[in-house]
């Protein structure tokens, strides 16, 4: 199992390009989001799926989409990339019980010039 | 706003000390959960505690859960310098259709020194 895995590690834009992240996990999970941390700070959420062909909006979703591709895939585009969206940006999934835990992806680190 | 604010915000100690860090939250939660984080790295789950628990342990981390203090605490016995990373507590307060959601506080860097 590679649990959950995440592309690109690192990406650099400049101000007004797109880019979307990718994110797959191989666990059958229902549930997906990405986060995003700033330094310093703890996570963020930015979207979530609780399942497929559904998804929401967390604490900070201005400026991201998503797409719910199937089961095993999340994905998250920036549309117009702005310097404070650089930032860490996690994926995560749970298989959807409330006292299960999130599996976390190794991040993607994105600068916007 | 973060649901979860912990204290300190670093702490450095020797190896072989406990180190304790807390985490207070604002509403009612399903379950509060404790995560480290190595530098540049992601985050690893700790341990679960579920809001109608007081006390759970896991190896060398004890969690305790006041739910009418809305806090938490996690201790770590007998530290070790590969115990230095951040630690984040996040509370659990989705369900249902909605499905699960954390939130997660601004985190403890924790040093330990050899």
């Amino acid at each position: 199992n590679a649990g959950v895995t995440q592309t690109p590690k690192f990406q650099v834009l400049k101000t007004g390009q797109s880019m979307t992240l990718q994110c797959a996990q191989d666990m059958n999970h229902n549930s997906m989001y990405w986060y995003r941390q700033d330094p310093g700070m703890g996570l963020r959420l930015i979207y979530y799926s609780a399942s497929e062909g559904t998804t929401d909006k967390g604490e900070v979703p201005n400026g991201y989409n998503v797409s719910r591709l199937n089961k095993r895939e999340f994905s998250l585009r920036l549309e117009s990339a702005a310097p404070s969206q650089t930032s860490v940006y996690f994926c995560a999934s749970i298989s959807g019980g409330w006292f299960d835990t999130q599996y976390f992806g190794p991040g993607t680190r994105l600068t916007v010039l | 706003s973060q649901q979860g604010e912990e204290d300190p915000q670093a702490l450095s100690i020797q190896e072989g000390e406990n180190a304790t860090m807390n985490c207070s939250y604002k509403t009612s939660i399903n379950n509060l959960q404790w995560y480290r984080q190595n530098s540049g790295r992601g985050l690893v789950h700790l341990i679960l505690i579920r809001s109608n628990e007081r006390e759970k342990h896991s190896g060398r981390l004890r969690v305790t859960l006041d739910t009418s203090k809305k806090s938490s605490s996690l201790l770590i016995t007998a530290s070790r310098a590969a115990d230095t990373a951040s630690y984040f507590c996040a509370t659990e307060r989705g369900g249902g259709t909605s499905g699960s959601r954390l939130t997660f506080g601004e985190g403890t860097q924790l040093t330990v020194n050899p």
